[in-house]
Formats: structure tokens, sequence, C-alpha cells
């Protein structure tokens, strides 16, 4: 079963519009991972946030985390066509080094 | 794709025929990681590997072994390959951090096709 569960499924906006997508998770974390997938390729790591952190930023990536909650979100400001592609969460334990991924959100930027 | 090559890029063969996948990397990082990506079910990890001959079960290791004897490969074998093995592989790798932090660089993966 997936630990991260991302919400929407799918996002379509505008160039130039925000893009906000969601991150929910079930057990206690470490760490909560953002990867973006361009369609037939790898995964791209994105950001990194502690459980001990509540926000952070990486260019037009924003990144908040309420372990209260259990939620985590991604908003990209401006968002470009080259922003199109699947982003996924990803949460780390506090036991060694796996990641639990969730079935990603797509996003398409209409330009 | 961070010094991460995965072989084949494709495949297609029969069922009950054994595949083996490689991992390759030039980045001399301790874990290495398989994960099997399908609709609906994002990606799961099916074995990693904590250092040369250490490895452990994902959530999905059934039918599938894994090996490695040398820092920069690590192998993926389907002993008698099945159609719900058809999927998209990938490889990544990551290097400890203190606290249990490390991000991951993925391959770019190999499609595998189980007719």
């Amino acid at each position: 079963s997936q630990q991260g569960e991302e919400d929407p499924q799918a996002l379509s906006i505008q160039e130039g519009e925000n893009a906000t997508m969601n991150c929910s998770y079930k057990t206690s974390i470490n760490n909560l991972q953002w990867y973006r997938q361009n369609s037939g390729r790898g995964l791209v790591h994105l950001i990194l946030i502690r459980s001990n952190e509540r926000e952070k930023h990486s260019g037009r990536l924003r990144v908040t985390l309420d372990t209260s909650k259990k939620s985590s979100s991604l908003l990209i400001t401006a968002s470009r066509a080259a922003d199109t592609a699947s982003y996924f969460c990803a949460t780390g334990g506090a036991a060694g080094n796996k990641l639990t991924f969730g079935g990603g959100t797509r996003v398409l930027v209409k330009p | 794709d961070a010094g991460i090559t995965q072989s084949p890029r494709h495949k297609v063969t029969e069922t009950g025929t054994p595949v083996t996948l490689r991992c390759h990397q030039t980045e001399n990082h301790r874990y290495m990681y398989w994960y099997r990506q399908d609709p609906g079910h994002g990606l799961r990890l099916i074995h990693y590997s904590y250092g040369v001959k250490d490895t452990d079960k994902g959530e999905v290791s059934d039918g599938y072994s894994v090996s490695r004897s040398k820092t920069e490969d690590f192998l993926l074998t389907l002993e008698s390959a099945t159609s719900s093995q058809t999927s998209v592989y990938f490889c990544a790798i990551s290097e400890p951090q203190k606290g249990g932090l490390a991000e991951q660089y993925f391959g770019p993966g190999t499609r595998l096709t189980v007719t």
C-alpha cells in the first residue's frame, strides 16, 4: 500500500498560473520529498523537507509540511509549459534510507 | 541521470523465461534500489541494497531476486517471468546522510514486456 496519496490525481492549468498539489500520509515520518517525472523518464528529486520543518522554498517551488495533519503541499508558482510532468511525494521513515512513494499528480501546463 | 545506467532499456520476453536487468552507477553511492512503476500504483520498492552483498526485500519482492557483488552494479532477476511482471523498472541510488535523510537519483528505466 502507498504511504503517500497525492491529490488531485490530475491538474490542468494555463501557463503563468500557480499549481498546487497535496500529499497525505499515514505514519510518522523522518522526511518528505517531492520528485518530478517527465514522460518516459526517471524521477528527478525536487526538494526534501525534514519532519521538524514547516516550509521550504526552492526557486519557484514552495513545500509545506503539517505533521499534525500528516500532509504536505507542493506549490509551483508562475508555471511554464516545461513544468508539465507527474509529481510524486515520497516519505522516509526514521529507520534506514527507504522511501515510500505516492501515486503521483499529473500536471499539464497549457501554453 | 546522475551517472546511472540501466540495461537493457527495452525487453520483450516470454512467460516462464528468466530475465536479468542491470543497474550500473558511477557515483559510488552505498544504497541502490529497484522499483517497478505501474499505472495506478506509483512506484513500489522491489528490493534494495545497503552495501556489497547486503540486500533486503521491499514491498513487492515475490518473484524477484537481486545481487550486488560490486558497489557499482545491482542486478534484478526475474527467475520465471510472468505477465504480471510487465512493467517499467527503475533503479535508484542514494548516499546515506545523517539522520536518515537522503535523496534518491533515478536511472532512465527499463520497459519490460512479458508475453
